[in-house]
């Protein structure tokens, strides 16, 4: 079964500095991986995704993330952090192939202090 | 393009009635639609897969009784919960897979069930 780790519960950072979101995963073979963010009260929202070729992955909003076999990874970076950027982030696998049901991980909330 | 819809975006209502809450694709046929729900400040948990024309497949532990999930058309499932009570309170989102595409899923708004 697929699962997904998400250490970091909460992370603060000041505005400005950089960021890196942790996300592991557990996968039988190589996943398609996703990052989306969630504001308050809000849907989900696609950051970026991994298919296959490239492993470092740019997204919008300035966020990209590396896809690492080696370590089952799959973290998230910005340079720069904007307040506008304080969320939810949720890293999720998914497996090949069409309409395949995604797990979530558990989230991780992203304050910004100005 | 790749939009989906959900009506409503929120709804309160009383103990022991149902609510239906629709989930449209507007741009693109989606053959599967996903049913998640989200507790406060936790993770979305995936309630059930319905493809187009077919029963929907319910995650282990949900109750197929009380949360009915209807899939007519490529652009429209619907899912009803039943007798509602407190505790299905909660943050619903679906969303929806295309036809041919490599899986990617597109994500509804969500819909803020509460129910008194």
């Amino acid at each position: 079964a697929q699962s997904v780790t998400q250490p970091d519960i909460h992370i603060t950072v000041s505005e400005g500095a950089s960021l890196e979101l942790r996300c592991n995963y557990s996968y039988g073979a190589t996943p398609y991986l996703f990052w989306y963010v969630q504001s308050p009260g809000q849907g989900l929202q696609l950051l970026l995704k991994y298919f296959s070729g490239d492993t470092l992955v740019q997204g919008i909003k300035g966020f990209e993330a590396e896809f690492k076999r080696s370590q089952s990874s799959f973290n998230l970076r910005k340079p720069s952090v904007h307040w506008s950027d304080a969320a939810e982030y949720f890293c999720a696998v998914g497996a090949r192939g069409t309409a395949s049901k995604l797990t979530f991980g558990t989230g991780t909330r992203l304050q910004v202090t100005l | 393009g790749a939009v989906v819809s959900q009506h409503p975006s929120w709804v309160i209502c009383k103990s022991g009635t149902s609510v239906k809450i629709e989930c449209r694709s507007l741009d693109f046929q989606a053959t599967t639609m996903f049913w998640y729900r989200q507790f406060p400040k936790q993770s979305l948990m995936l309630m059930a897969t319905s493809n187009e024309g077919s029963k929907a497949t319910y995650e282990q532990g949900v109750e197929k009784d009380k949360f009915l999930i209807n899939h007519a058309s490529l652009t429209l499932s619907t899912l009803t919960v039943t007798s509602a009570h407190p505790e299905d309170s909660s943050f619903y989102i679906c969303s929806a897979s295309d036809r041919g595409g490599l899986g990617e899923q597109f994500f509804g708004p969500g819909t803020r069930l509460t129910v008194l």
